[in-house]
């Protein structure tokens, strides 16, 4: 079972957008509708962002969105604020009733 | 809101056997809405998973890791544990319990929420 591939970083200026690649194969993401997306700030729990590609948990902010594309998933931030500044992690369901986490993203509010 | 909260020992010697406890508060460990699942990470390095488990008992474990790590659940308690046996400084890390949404009972699932705080385990002698 290998790590989905997320880059390592991305970065962006406040007011911009950035997306965020999670990239699996056909046993994984491209499989099923089943991607979640979390943020992780240091030393602190993560936290659902997104869950079945594109859908937002109650209550958060609509500059999250989720899409996907054949074996990639994406994660879109628009009007990057300095609080978005965190790790990012994709998680999908995978065949064998499993679970693979992308490698994470460091993402930097210049 | 449900709410979950880790506890364990801390630091372990390598070699011996570690036991980590999830306590479900706000909710049962016996809902059928969820899973009960157990995430590690390693310091500065990236989230792994480990397993999910159902409280009537079903399991399913990280192909890479399964022969060490051993799922329960006590439904009498609210909670649901973790053992990791041979421990090595490679199982330093910091475990995550959380309750995992389910599509199926028959073990499809999709989404980690909420999660513990974490506690930080160390394998040293």
């Amino acid at each position: 079972q290998s790590a989905l591939t997320q880059p390592a970083s991305v970065s962006g200026s406040p007011g911009q957008s950035i997306t965020i690649s999670c990239t699996g194969t056909s046993s994984d993401i491209g499989a099923y509708n089943y991607v979640s997306w979390y943020q992780q700030y240091p030393g602190k729990a993560p936290k659902l962002m997104i869950y079945d590609v594109s859908n937002r948990p109650s209550g958060l902010s609509n500059r999250f969105s989720g899409s996907k594309s054949g074996n990639t998933a994406s994660l879109t931030i628009s009007g990057l604020q300095a609080e978005d500044e965190a790790d990012y992690y994709c998680l999908s369901y995978a065949s064998g009733s499993t679970v693979v986490f992308g490698g994470g993203t460091k993402l930097t509010v210049l | 809101q449900l709410q979950l909260q880790e506890s364990g020992p801390g630091l372990v010697k390598p070699s011996e056997t570690l036991s980590l406890t999830c306590t479900v508060s706000r909710g049962s460990v016996s809902s059928t809405g969820y899973f009960w699942g157990w995430v590690r990470q390693p310091p500065g390095k990236g989230l792994e998973w480990i397993g999910t488990i159902y409280y009537r008992g079903a399991t399913y474990y990280n192909p890479s890791l399964k022969s060490r790590f051993t799922m329960s659940v006590d439904t009498s308690k609210d909670q649901f544990s973790l053992k990791v046996t041979s421990v090595t400084a490679a199982d330093t890390a910091v475990y995550y319990c959380a309750a995992v949404n389910i599509v199926s009972t028959i073990g499809v699932y999709n989404w980690f929420d909420p999660w513990g705080q974490g506690t930080l385990v160390t394998v040293s002698s």
